[in-house]
């Protein structure tokens, strides 16, 4: 949904743990879920995707999670790299795409 | 190269005018969106068309226009009537429906002086 007024929330993890993202999505009737990381200035670059008949799909180092009962999206992130840092959104698609609020991601050395 | 190009990268306009942003993309993706993005916040929808000749309105409209007369371009106008017109802002492009990731371009930072 919106995220009007809101200031992006920020997770901390230490470089090597694994970083978990989470994201509600607000249309029920949505079927396919993306993920994005964006980092300073630039434009929102394509992580992975998940379509509303899955629950679970994994890419390098990343794993997306989808609970439709609580409309509830999560990006898992095995050992976390500096190159990491970056905000993340998620995403949910219909007639339109629309954006949650996103996370920024802290990666400390 | 394929891909998604917005320009220019930063553009000032002053108080009262109208700026158009340039979207273009030869994907040959049939849906393109826009969305403003402010400091430290997410993406908020403004428009969006998901064939030549017709557009949507996203949830932020107000003071901003569209045209769609070609499927490789998108330009965004912003009005005068945008009260607060300072922002980043994202031109994307994707297939229309379907299951596949919209791609994004390089954002354009319009600053009001």
């Amino acid at each position: 949904g919106e995220s009007v007024g809101l200031h992006l929330p920020t997770l901390s993890v230490q470089e090597g743990d694994n970083s978990i993202i989470n994201c509600a999505y607000s249309n029920s009737a949505s079927d396919y879920f993306i993920w994005y990381k964006q980092e300073s200035g630039k434009g929102p670059q394509f992580i992975i995707d998940i379509r509303s008949n899955m629950d679970k799909r994994q890419g390098q180092r990343v794993t997306v999670l989808l609970n439709k009962t609580v409309k509830h999206l999560s990006l898992q992130i095995a050992a976390t790299q500096p190159g990491d840092s970056a905000v993340y959104f998620c995403a949910e698609r219909r007639d339109k795409l629309v954006f949650g609020a996103g996370t920024i991601l802290r990666v400390k050395s | 190269d394929g891909g998604i190009t917005q320009s220019p990268k930063y553009l000032f306009r002053k108080e009262g005018q109208n700026v158009t942003l340039s979207c273009e993309q030869n994907l040959n993706h049939d849906a393109m969106y826009w969305y403003r993005q402010d400091p430290g916040q997410g993406l908020r929808l403004i428009y969006y068309s998901q064939i030549v000749n017709d557009f949507q309105k996203g949830d932020i409209a107000e003071g901003y226009s569209v045209s769609r007369e070609k499927k490789e371009s998108f330009p965004l106008t912003v009005t005068s009537a945008q009260k607060n017109p300072t922002a980043f802002y994202l031109c994307a492009s994707s297939t229309q429906g379907g299951d596949t990731e919209a791609f994004f371009g390089q954002g354009t930072r319009l600053t009001v002086v």
